[in-house]
């Protein structure tokens, strides 16, 4: 089943912060973020697999609650690079399956 | 090394024909996996080959078929087309990132198929 994102997009204007929400009705066994350039392939960000565990990439940083079966993506004071759509993807128990989201388009204007 | 290589990137056909795309991993990634993006929306896992043999698939009908050779590239066929068969097909390789002491994906750029 595919995880849900929110919100479906959002537009900031360079340094303003913003989260990105992943969950799902299933069992989270682990989270992968990637992002996603226009005309561009799907890039891996980061890749959450306990629960509670967070994770930073340069001021992109997630968690993830195993309990509440969902992730947060945080992109701190943005810049214009930031831009594009993320994808949450949660793997199925079988091997590398991977199931992602509908996606999170992410808009930083000057 | 290049990453992950497909071909063609674009393409154009028409409803009822057939497609074959291709990919080529990176040296030595054996576990390649087929994804298909509409305009707008999220990949949508079609199958994954390991060995040569189809190890997982999707929710796809069987006009969608696969083909893994022994030197780990991989052809996407889609036979009697349709007009909603049109959407970028990405190819991804597995492999372990030590770093995220997990396996993740490596996608390539993708093929645009446009189907009129």
């Amino acid at each position: 089943q595919q995880p849900v994102q929110s919100p479906q997009a959002v537009i900031l204007r360079e340094g303003e912060d913003a989260v990105i929400n992943c969950s799902s009705s299933k069992a989270l066994y682990s989270v992968h973020w990637y992002r996603q350039k226009h005309g561009e392939a799907p890039v891996f960000l980061m890749i959450l697999l306990k629960g509670g565990e967070q994770k930073g990439h340069e001021k992109i940083s997630a968690s993830f609650n195993e309990k509440k079966q969902q992730s947060s993506l945080y992109l701190t004071a943005s810049q214009l690079s930031y831009s594009g759509t993320y994808f949450c993807g949660t793997p199925e128990r079988s091997y590398d399956k991977v199931i992602f989201g509908p996606g999170t388009s992410l808009s930083v204007i000057p | 090394d290049a990453g992950v290589t497909q071909s063609p990137t674009h393409l154009i056909k028409t409803r009822g024909q057939q497609v074959t795309l291709r990919c080529s991993p990176k040296s030595g990634h054996d576990t390649v996996s087929w994804y298909q993006q509409a305009l707008g929306q999220g990949p949508q896992f079609i199958f994954q080959y390991y060995e040569e043999e189809e190890r997982q698939r999707g929710n796809f009908p069987d006009r969608f078929s696969g083909h893994q050779f022994p030197n780990y590239s991989s052809e996407l066929n889609v036979n009697a087309l349709l007009l909603g068969d049109s959407a970028l097909y990405l190819c991804a390789t597995t492999s372990y990132r030590p770093s995220s002491g997990a396996n993740v994906l490596t996608f390539g750029a993708g093929s645009r198929l446009t189907v009129l």
